[in-house]
């Protein structure tokens, strides 16, 4: 019983494509984000959605667009990719400001 | 603004040596903290957490952390550290509302050697 779970785990594509990656958790919580560690391990937070509205919106490119169909899913869009979108994009769950709980990652290399 | 502080980049260790990773903070008001632990080729997860109460903090694998108020520090150790706690680790600090932010620090690469 997968806690958070994202699709894909890798994604390798080409620079200028549109791709998408989707999270989902099962335990009932009412927040959720998106994360971009690069290779450095710095973790930085993109997005976060609180009952499926956005509360964090970081300096992001608008390249990223996060959409949240319900309170368990939300899924990452990005337009033309670049170089330097290549990253493990994490996603994540709470309930308010207690414990994250993180998926797998999505390792993105961008080519 | 809040902000946190991990200044031990990369630690190595032997087997058996004392662990103390550095962590401090800066928040205006009450905050929750958090260290998280990512082994090699996984997600992060939760060590330890502090939100009340007593200042000392167990959790899990053998690890405590402490909160000094005075200090803005949230310190943690192992009084033993084993091959598999080789890791990246990660403190945290946020508010108790919903749309706190979370802020990680930068980490803190632990390599045990064998």
């Amino acid at each position: 019983d997968t806690a958070v779970s994202q699709t894909p785990k890798y994604l390798v594509t080409q620079m200028g494509n549109d791709k998408s990656i989707k999270c989902e958790q099962n335990l009932g919580h009412d927040t959720m984000y998106w994360y971009k560690q690069d290779s450095k391990k710095f973790l930085k937070i993109m997005f976060s959605y609180n009952n499926k509205e956005l509360i964090i919106n970081e300096t992001v490119p608008n390249r990223f667009s996060p959409k949240s169909p319900d309170k368990a899913h939300l899924n990452l869009h990005i337009n033309s990719l670049e170089l330097g979108d290549s990253a493990v994009y994490f996603c994540a769950s709470s309930r308010g400001g207690d414990t994250q709980y993180f998926g797998p990652g999505t390792r993105l290399t961008v080519l | 603004a809040q902000s946190v502080s991990q200044h031990n980049h990369h630690v190595i260790l032997s087997e058996a040596a004392s662990l103390e990773l550095g962590c401090n903070y800066s928040y205006g008001g009450t905050v929750n903290l958090f260290w998280y632990v990512q082994y090699p080729g996984q997600h992060l997860q939760l060590l330890l957490k502090y939100f009340s109460g007593d200042p000392l903090v167990k959790g899990i694998k053998g690890f405590e952390a402490e909160f000094i108020k005075s200090k803005f520090s949230f310190n943690l150790r192992k009084p033993s550290v084993q091959w598999s706690d080789t890791a990246e680790y990660f403190c945290a600090t946020s508010g108790y509302s919903s749309a706190s932010k979370i802020i990680f620090g930068s980490g803190t690469r632990l390599s045990i050697r064998p």
